[in-house]
């Protein structure tokens, strides 16, 4: 069965430290990535997604993403990080299929920044 | 605004009861699928529905069942609940070609 992991499941950092937050997913053909992040109390929100072309995507907030096709992996990076970024981060994969698009999630990695 | 609309935002059952949770996708979108989020975890996929039919199943059981009306939205009916059943249900809507969804900010259902 296709699977996605995340190497870290709790993260803690001060305010202006770099993030990076693995991602790995299992083979299985062309796929669609992404990342979401779940504030306190609220719905997962799309941080930004991979489809084709450059694999370095910027998204919102100032995310970025790379994909690295040789190692299956789709890693979020921010430089410095505020204390609003408290959440928790999930990656998510679709494998393309003929028919039926699931999106796979991670098991999501919690994100403490300190003040 | 998430531009999905689930209801109830919370419910609390006791083990063996029924319950039925709703969503409403968000306008334009025709795919509507359904998550569990227990605590601590990764949302993981029940099924997926388009054009009325189940399109795509997870490991669930078959306690777990759904809907989609004509005007896309989409129900969720878990039989039997067991303590277990407590979790988090997300629904998303999207294109059938699965490249965005919009996710509902969710039921949080209480099984005691």
């Amino acid at each position: 069965a296709q699977s996605v992991s995340q190497h870290n499941h709790h993260v803690i950092l001060s305010e202006a430290a770099s993030l990076e937050l693995g991602c790995n997913y299992s083979y299985g053909g062309t796929v669609n990535l992404f990342w979401y992040v779940q504030y306190p109390g609220q719905h997962l929100q799309l941080l930004l997604k991979y489809f084709s072309g450059d694999p370095l995507v910027k998204g919102i907030k100032g995310f970025e993403a790379e994909f690295i096709k040789s190692k299956f992996s789709f890693n979020l990076r921010k430089p410095s990080v505020q204390w609003s970024d408290t959440a928790e981060y999930f990656c998510a994969v679709t494998w393309i299929k003929a028919a039926g698009n699931k999106l796979t999630f991670g098991g999501g990695t919690r994100v403490l920044v300190k003040p | 605004d998430a531009g999905v609309t689930q209801s109830p935002t919370h419910l609390i059952k006791t083990r063996g009861q029924q319950v039925t949770l709703r969503c409403s996708p968000k306008s334009g979108h025709d795919t509507v699928s359904w998550y569990q989020q227990a605590l601590g975890q990764g949302p993981q996929f029940i099924f997926q529905y388009y054009e009325e039919e189940e399109r795509q199943r997870g490991n669930f059981p078959d306690r777990f069942s759904g809907h989609q009306f004509p005007n896309y939205s989409s129900e969720l009916n878990v039989n039997a609940l067991l303590l277990g059943d407590s979790a988090l249900y997300l629904c998303a809507s999207s294109l059938p070609t699965g490249m965005g969804y919009t996710f509902g900010s969710g039921t949080r259902l209480t099984v005691v």
